[in-house]
């Protein structure tokens, strides 16, 4: 069965400054999918980011970027230039290639963007 | 153009009542989730409908009833609730069924069993 650790609950950042969330994963599957969400205190989840397991190049979206090391099985969040609206819950996801209905997901890192 | 709607918002429930939470969605997807999310817990999920007719467990199914009414509607079922039911529950969506298929998020539902 497929485990994604997130080994930070909680991270704190400077606005305008970078922070780094980090999550690892396990699975014995070659090509799978990975997400990050972001989830505001109004509970709606936000899809951040995608990576495709087949694909070397590190996915990135404005100021939000991965570093993808599927040999390390880790796949980390970049934030850039930090603001008050990243403040959230931000949750890593595995999605398999196929029978993809079956999404494992981390218990999530909390970030607090301080002004 | 509404996306992943779920109703109620919060509920609150004494120990063996029963109850469904409904979900739709106007996106024209195939493909439907339900997931519970405990108190500092990742999302779980319960069950889903890959695609019209069809339903399948998820990973923790014990305790619901899904019903997938037609291509838009999905509905969660407990038939008696439990106090560890209690959690926020999330209906998603997604075109198709394929893990490059982006899963769109419903705003929850917060349900207490006492």
């Amino acid at each position: 069965a497929q485990t994604v650790t997130q080994s930070q609950p909680e991270m704190s950042v400077q606005e305008a400054e970078t922070v780094t969330l980090s999550c690892t994963y396990d699975t014995s599957e070659s090509d799978y999918y990975l997400f990050w969400y972001k989830q505001p205190p109004s509970r709606q989840m936000i899809l951040v980011i995608r990576q495709e397991a087949y694909k070397q190049q590190n996915a990135t979206e404005n100021r939000f970027s991965v570093n993808f090391q599927k040999a390390a099985k880790s796949f980390s969040l970049k934030i850039s230039d930090s603001q008050l609206g990243d403040a959230a819950m931000y949750f890593c996801a595995y999605r398999r290639l196929t029978n993809a209905g079956k999404s494992t997901f981390g218990d999530g890192t909390t970030l607090t963007v301080k002004p | 153009n509404a996306g992943v709607t779920q109703t109620p918002k919060f509920q609150v429930l004494k120990t063996g009542q029963s109850m469904t939470l409904q979900c739709a969605q106007d996106m024209n997807h195939n493909s439907m989730y339900w997931y519970r999310q405990d108190p500092g817990m990742g999302l779980r999920l319960i069950y889903y409908s890959a695609s019209e007719g069809t339903t399948d467990k998820g990973e923790v199914p014990n305790g619901y009833n899904v019903s997938r009414l037609n291509k838009r509607e999905f509905s969660l079922r407990l038939e008696s609730a439990a106090p560890s039911q209690t959690s926020v529950y999330f209906c998603a969506s997604s075109e198709g069924y394929r893990g490059t298929d982006t899963q769109y998020f419903g705003p929850g539902t917060r349900l207490t069993v006492l």
